[in-house]
This record gives structure tokens, sequence and C-alpha cells, in this order.
């Protein structure tokens, strides 16, 4: 499989449901990225890491965990979300800085 | 720090006729200024970009941009539109350092009329 792949596609979770969402890239890049997009608003970039290492948090909700095992996968741990939560969640990865982004397909998340 | 503006929320044309998305930068360096492109149920596909070499950059499926400095803009053209474009466009800005994030504007929506 090539590009960046993100699964589930789709997540439908109660309030106080924990879930996680996983992104993998097979394009040898070293940074990876989570947005958030909502109807009618920019995208929206949660997180990044470069080397594994986070190097963004853009004011993200503790209910909101990244991990990042290693340059070829990020996982976003959700717990304890709200409606408003509902959104596209991107994933995309680059080799950082202004190098074009890969994004993937996102997961679509309502919570309810 | 660094910003997009694209005016407008929606822009329709005939099948044939041309397409302009419109979009407006604002950034304290050099930017590097990027056109996605997002169809229904897919993540974003990179259009061009511009890195600060040729003005006029061309991109995949016909589309061009033309990077102007004294007018901050970075449009989006295509001299013929098919009923494939239609699609979400966005523009975005990013600085040259290795630390620097992309800024998306708010997307176009782009209906193609048969």
């Amino acid at each position: 499989e090539t590009g960046v792949t993100q699964t589930p596609r789709h997540l439908v979770m109660g309030m106080t449901n924990k879930k996680s969402l996983k992104c993998e890239q097979h394009l040898g890049h070293n940074a990876m990225y989570w947005y958030k997009q909502s109807a009618k608003k920019p995208l929206e970039l949660m997180f990044v890491y470069n080397f594994k290492e986070q190097t963004e948090n853009n004011s993200v909700p503790s209910r909101f965990s990244p991990e990042c095992p290693n340059s070829s996968h990020l996982f976003l741990h959700l717990h304890t979300l709200q409606p408003e939560d509902s959104a596209l969640y991107l994933c995309a990865s680059s080799y950082g800085g202004p190098d074009t982004q890969y994004f993937g397909p996102g997961t679509r998340l309502t919570v309810l | 720090a660094q910003s997009v503006t694209q005016l407008g929320s929606h822009v329709s044309v005939s099948e044939g006729a041309l397409v302009l998305l419109r979009c407006n930068y604002s950034s304290s360096v050099p930017p590097y200024l990027f056109w996605y492109v997002q169809y229904p149920n897919q993540g974003l596909q990179l259009l061009l970009k511009y890195t600060s070499a040729a003005t006029l950059v061309k991109g995949i499926n016909g589309f061009e941009a033309e990077f102007k400095k004294s007018e901050t803009s970075f449009h989006l053209t295509k001299p013929s539109a098919h009923m494939s474009d239609a699609a979400e466009y966005f523009c975005a800005v990013s600085g040259p350092g290795a630390n620097s994030k992309l800024t998306f504007g708010k997307g176009i929506t782009l209906s193609v009329r048969p």
C-alpha cells in the first residue's frame, strides 16, 4: 500500500467512549501531522511530530492525546469527547518545514 | 505570522468556461504558497506550489497560478472547466524555515454546470 492511510474511515462514538484513530505513511517522511476539518472553517492544525518528537501542540484539549511510536505511524487517542468534536480528522506527512504535505483520506468522526 | 484569505465560499462555472479562484496572502517572510484540492470523501491533494522560483506555476489537471507580490495574490486559474473539476479548493501559505507550518484558507467549493 502506498501514500498515507487512515483507519477507521468512519467512527461514531458516545461521549464516554475511548477510541483511537490510526495513520500510517509509506513515503519515508519524517514529519506527521493531525488536522481537524470542520464545516465552513479552515483546516486546524492540531499536532506535529518530527522524527517521533512532538514539535507542535496547537492548544488542543487534553481529551485528544497523540502518539507517534515511529516515523511511519501516528495515533490520535480520543476520550470523553464532546459533540462539537465531530469533524473530519486528517493525517498528513512530509519531509518537514515548507515541504509538500501528503494527506490521508481522513476519519469522519461523529460524537453523539 | 501568516494568513490566507479566500473570498467567497462557492464559485459556479459552466463546463468549458474559465475557472478563477482567488487567494490573497499575508506573510512577514518570503512565502511558500500552495493550492490543494479535495474531492468528496477524500483527503487533500496538491495541485501546485510556489517556492520562490518562477512566478507562474503550472500544476496538475491543467491548473496554474501566478504569484504577484505587489498584490499579495496567488490566484488559481484553468482555461476550460471540466465536470471532474468540481471539488473544494484550498489555498495555503508557509514560511521557508524548517519549523514552518502550513496555514490554510477556509476553502472554496467549485461547481461546474453542464
